[in-house]
């Protein structure tokens, strides 16, 4: 099972890109990496996944290196809204299952 | 499109006292997962269902904590009798299934939060 490891916390102001890396040392094969985020008395919410090079969706962008040991979450141009906890999680997902959430990493965006 | 309906949201019992959390995923959902998730950390798999059939339930404290999914539809998760280190937001959350056109994704409903005094 491939442990995720995150920044606990980031700050960044209003208007700039933020990126959160993910180092997942232990990745398999058939693994593919997703991104959740989670605000305060809300259950978690599917932001982007992705399994190799480069995803881009309207939120955000995934980037996965070739040895896909690590993986960062670049949110561009945050907003007050954005403050929430970010999870990277790394599992099979035809399966449907082992998906395990780490601690996760806590981004407060500044007025 | 309706999402993971989850009740009760908030629930307050005594230690030693029982509760049972319910949850209705996504129509057409297969699979069905119940998160345990302590203020500050994040969400730990408790059980994972696949249509009425236990997948993963190995973080489960099975001499307090019981799930079924009788129908392969909504689900009950129930402690008994309940710990102060119990209290936590209970999450359910539904996907579309198996397969590899299923990207896997989790639908969360808000979670119900229990309180142990």
């Amino acid at each position: 099972l491939a442990k995720t490891t995150q920044p606990i916390s980031m700050d960044s102001y209003e208007g700039q890109e933020v990126n959160i890396t993910c180092s997942h040392n232990n990745i398999a094969t058939n693994d593919y990496i997703t991104w959740y985020q989670q605000f305060p008395s809300q259950g978690p919410r599917f932001i982007i996944q992705g399994y190799k090079t480069k995803v881009t969706n309207e939120v955000a962008s995934l980037f996965i290196p070739a040895d896909r040991k690590s993986s960062t979450l670049s949110l561009p141009r945050v907003s007050l809204s954005d403050t929430a906890v970010y999870y990277c999680l790394v599992g099979v997902r035809w399966t449907g299952n082992q998906f395990y959430f780490g601690t996760g990493t806590s981004l407060t965006v500044i007025p | 499109e309706a999402g993971v309906a989850q009740s009760p949201r908030y629930k307050i019992i005594e230690k030693r006292q029982s509760v049972a959390f319910w949850c209705n995923p996504i129509s057409g959902h297969a699979t069905l997962y119940w998160y345990q998730q302590i203020l500050g950390q994040g969400p730990k798999l408790l059980i994972q269902f696949q249509n009425n059939g236990v997948v993963d339930d190995s973080q489960l404290p099975k001499d307090r904590f019981s799930a079924e999914r009788l129908k392969g539809v909504d689900s009950t998760l129930k402690i008994q009798p309940a710990k102060l280190e119990d209290s936590a937001v209970y999450l359910c959350a539904s996907s579309p299934g198996t397969g590899d056109s299923s990207s896997g994704e989790l639908f969360f409903g808000e979670g119900s939060r229990l309180t142990v005094l």
